[in-house]
């Protein structure tokens, strides 16, 4: 079990379709992050909140809309996806930068498998 | 472009041998550098972390790092099956950010 609880853990959408993908942490963090990972690939930044606010948005399509409501909570909107875009997303969380030298661990939840029809 | 690069593997050896994983970057200026191990179908998992030079252990784990030779390693002692994972390294892109480079990971395979 990790402190970083993503849900939900399979979606199966339509490519009309609109889906929010939700993760949580109450470890304190205050960066957060999406990452979207393809089989036998390393992940891949897409998203890196910091203090709820979008730090780092790394060319992602429109189609896929990053929200932080609170400290808490990061959610991923999905609209109109393309068969490509089925992978694994991963939600990450860690300390933040905090102006030293070294970036702090990043605890991953346990992913969302998202297959787009 | 900044890289961090490993052997793709597979990396094999025998059960109660020791592993050793090498992963090199090519940013002078990085300063956090983390290991993840990722079973087939999970997420990754958090090993280990280092940021100063030498040797850090942590039960059957070590991670070694030459910021001069640019690179960093993770030793696995008494390698057991239940280690065989594809084990990530990632660094950190450097300056004001949280954000990482992924190595495309190696992946280990201990034969009982």
């Amino acid at each position: 079990d990790t402190e970083v609880t993503q849900t939900p853990k399979h979606l199966v959408m339509g490519m009309t379709n609109k889906k929010s993908l939700k993760c949580e942490q109450h470890m304190g963090h205050r960066a957060m992050y999406w990452y979207k990972q393809k089989a036998k690939k390393p992940p891949e930044l897409m998203f890196v909140y910091s203090y709820e606010k979008l730090s780092i948005n790394e060319s992602v399509p429109s189609r896929f809309s990053p929200e932080c409501p609170n400290s808490s909570l990061l959610n991923l909107h999905l609209h109109a996806l393309q068969p490509e875009d089925s992978a694994l997303y991963l939600c990450a969380s860690s300390q933040d930068w905090a102006g030293g030298m070294s970036n702090q661990p990043q605890h991953f939840g346990d992913g969302t498998r998202l297959s787009i029809l | 472009q900044k890289e961090v690069e490993q052997n793709s593997g597979p990396l094999s050896v025998p059960e109660g041998a020791i592993a050793s994983l090498n992963c090199t970057y090519s940013d002078r200026g990085s300063q956090s550098f983390f290991w993840y191990r990722q079973y087939s179908g999970k997420s990754p998992e958090l090993i280990m972390f280092i940021y100063s030079n030498g040797d850090k252990e942590d039960g059957r784990f070590t991670a070694q790092l030459n910021k001069a030779s640019q690179y960093v390693s993770l030793l696995i002692r008494d390698s057991q099956p239940s280690d065989s994972a594809t084990y990530l390294c990632a660094v950190d892109y450097g300056g004001a950010t949280n954000k990482l480079i992924f190595g495309t990971g190696t992946l280990l395979a201990v034969q009982p």
